[in-house]
């Protein structure tokens, strides 16, 4: 597509309920990122992957937070046994190899978020 | 203390003005530095971005870095209201690493 695809746009959660949002990103993209977007805050990262690898997942705030991109395409966030303090925009982004970087290429591009209030 | 600092505004100014957004940041590894815009209920968009220290033109906008102050500005010249939004600095320590550590963001609005 021509952007970055997120789904749901917007979910209410009971506290305790599992939620799972997903991530289109833009064809072709080696690189998929996941940050957290607190009201009145800056996105905070979550996790990183370069195709179906997840190399980085060191933002995750618990181990009730969880991602994937099986296939190297489309990733799913999920949170279990959500929380209050989950309330957040959840943004994925994706990039092209970051060597592209070199050439002067956009760095990343976002999608318009997951908006997730647990009540 | 946050890794980078960023005033949060809001902050209003008559169209035409020239606008000044500003971050500072502690980390003296950050090699990267970028710019966001982001509209409501939207994801945010790329600016602009700079290497190191130093000056960057894009239309009306300019980006500066001064890694030995560790202050990072950008300007908006002829400010328009369709530029109002929030702006979010972000930088990274990695040649090509979008692993970005991210100010609050600073809501700006363009007055008619």
């Amino acid at each position: 597509g021509a952007g970055v695809s997120q789904s749901p746009r917007y979910k209410v959660a009971k506290r305790g309920q599992d939620v799972a949002l997903r991530c289109d990103p833009i064809s072709g993209h080696v690189s998929l990122f996941w940050y957290q977007q607190a009201l009145g805050q800056g996105p905070e990262f979550l996790t990183y992957f370069q195709n179906e690898a997840q190399l980085d997942k060191s933002g995750l705030p618990s181990d009730r937070f969880f991602a994937e991109r099986p296939e190297g395409s489309v990733s799913t966030l999920k949170i279990q046994r959500t929380q209050q303090e989950d309330s957040a925009v959840y943004l994925c982004a994706s990039s092209t190899d970051p060597k592209a970087f070199l050439a002067g290429a956009n760095v990343l591009t976002f999608g318009a978020g997951s908006r997730l209030t647990v009540l | 203390q946050k890794e980078v600092e960023q005033d949060p505004g809001p902050l209003s100014v008559p169209e035409g003005a020239i606008v000044s957004l500003n971050c500072t940041y502690s980390n003296s590894a950050f090699q990267y530095f970028m710019w966001y815009r982001q509209y409501s209920r939207k994801g945010p968009e790329l600016l602009m971005y700079t290497y190191s220290s130093g000056n960057k033109e894009d239309g009306r906008f300019t980006a500066q870095v001064d890694k030995s102050s560790k202050y990072i500005s950008l300007f908006i010249r002829d400010s328009q209201p369709s530029d109002s939004a929030t702006y979010l600095c972000a930088m990274s320590p990695n040649f090509g690493n979008e692993k970005l550590t991210f100010g609050t963001g600073t809501r700006l609005t363009i007055i008619p």
